[in-house]
């Protein structure tokens, strides 16, 4: 297994450009989230999803886009990049569909993401 | 609506010493408490967690917190740190019901650094 995957490692992007981040898993987990982590900040909730073709606004999510079409992936849509998204984003996934009430989250290793 | 609160952003302790690291909460439902860690480069790993029965908990690693209902608190002790211990701690809080299953809220972390 290899567990969640986030492409890529590292990103840097114009003010204005657009971009996804992705991410899979290969557990068959139901519940994929995305947060984003700034320093004294911890980790703030972007968009989270309970299934396929299911997803929900977490404590952040403008300027963000997911969509869930399959069970093992859950992009997330940068529409237009801003100083302010300059962060690490991690993708985490947990089984059950209750998410990480329920069952831990498994978390990528993140991906760094510059904007200037 | 929840919250959780970390005091102290860094804490630094001696090999061999008693590592504590303060967590308050604030939930609206009863809560389901969390320990997270992250070491360097690395995504999250769950340490331990409190959702229902005995408020003292042991996770992985040595690590126990006790949920106090009365203090709002979730504190994570370990008797004796190691320096593989160095890492950045975070407390998170769940709710119980409705949309709040889905929903992890962080604290701002602890770095916890270990001397030799």
């Amino acid at each position: 297994n290899a567990g969640v995957t986030q492409t890529p490692k590292f990103q840097v992007l114009k003010t204005g450009q657009s971009m996804t981040l992705q991410c899979a898993q290969d557990m068959n987990h139901e519940y994929m989230s995305w947060y984003r982590q700034d320093p004294g900040m911890g980790l703030r909730l972007i968009h989270y999803s309970v299934g396929a073709g299911i997803t929900d606004q977490g404590e952040v999510p403008n300027g963000y886009n997911v969509s869930r079409s399959t069970t093992e992936d859950f992009p997330l849509r940068l529409l237009s990049a801003a100083p302010s998204q300059t962060s690490v984003y991690f993708c985490a996934s947990s089984y059950h569909n209750r998410g990480p009430y329920n069952s831990p989250l498994h978390f990528g290793n993140g991906t760094r993401l510059t904007v200037t | 609506a929840q919250s959780v609160t970390q005091l102290g952003s860094h804490v630094s302790v001696s090999e061999g010493a008693l590592v504590l690291l303060r967590c308050n909460y604030s939930s609206s439902v009863p809560p389901y408490l969390f320990w997270y860690v992250q070491y360097p480069n690395q995504g999250l790993q769950l340490l331990l967690k409190y959702t229902t029965g005995a408020t003292l908990v042991k996770g992985i690693n040595g690590f126990e917190a006790e949920f106090k209902k009365s203090e709002t608190s979730f504190h994570l002790t370990k008797p004796s740190a190691h320096m593989s211990d160095a890492a950045e701690y975070f407390c998170a809080v769940s709710g119980s019901g409705g949309t709040s299953y889905g929903k992890l809220t962080f604290g701002q972390g602890t770095i916890l650094t270990v001397h030799p």
